[in-house]
């Protein structure tokens, strides 16, 4: 059975610190990972994906994610967190067409 | 772009009443999903549908049905509706091509109160 564990349920920072949230999956079969980010009254929007090849993975506002393999981590990084981070985090799985799993969530907190 | 559309965004029902959500994409999607979320649980599948004319059940799916009307849109259906079924839903799609690698797109949600 394939799932999505995320360790931190609430994650309180100062603005300009760094921060790691953290996701760990099971899987017997490769699997493709996603994070995705929802304010506050929104709906989820995608931050950045794995699907193959570098294990280091980008997005625009400066989020990164690695995917390690022999871990079954695809932890997300941020070197200096904004007021405007302050969001829940989910980290999400597919491994075939149909299914697409989530984990339970990590809100991001920052703090002035 | 409208991308993944959501009615109604807010709904207050009675215990046994009935509703229907409804969801539409215009990105030519295969896959469409329809997840609830609550505190602390993340986002619950409750029914999918890989294709037209295909629905399947997903974590959660006692108490809802679902129709695949066409490729553009998947309703969910509350029969009769329970306070824990109080949660916000979110309708997603993803897919044009049936590949395992592509993100899925988010309608912006039904917030969504038994009482």
């Amino acid at each position: 059975a394939q799932s999505v564990t995320q360790l931190d349920s609430q994650v309180p920072v100062f603005e300009e610190a760094p921060v790691e949230l953290r996701c760990n999956y099971s899987s017997s079969v490769s699997v493709y990972l996603f994070w995705y980010v929802q304010y506050p009254n929104q709906g989820l929007q995608l931050l950045l994906k794995y699907l193959s090849g570098s294990t280091l993975v980008e997005s625009i506002n400066g989020f990164e994610a690695e995917f390690n393999k022999s871990q079954t981590s695809f932890h997300l990084r941020k070197p200096s967190v904004h007021i405007s981070d302050t969001a829940e985090y989910f980290c999400a799985l597919s491994y075939n067409f149909n299914k697409f799993y989530f984990g339970s969530g990590t809100k991001l907190n920052v703090k002035p | 772009n409208a991308g993944v559309t959501q009615t109604p965004k807010f709904q207050v029902l009675k215990t046994g009443q009935s509703m229907t959500l409804q969801c539409a994409q215009d990105m030519n999607h295969n896959s469409m999903y329809w997840y609830r979320q609550d505190p602390g649980m993340g986002l619950r599948l409750i029914y999918y549908s890989a294709s037209e004319g295909t629905t399947d059940k997903g974590e959660v799916p006692n108490g809802y049905n679902v129709s695949r009307l066409n490729k553009r849109e998947f309703s969910l259906r509350l029969e009769s509706a329970a306070p824990s079924q109080t949660s916000v839903y979110f309708c997603a799609s993803r897919g044009k091509r049936k590949v395992r690698n592509t993100e899925a797109f988010f309608g912006q949600g039904t917030r969504l109160t038994v009482v």
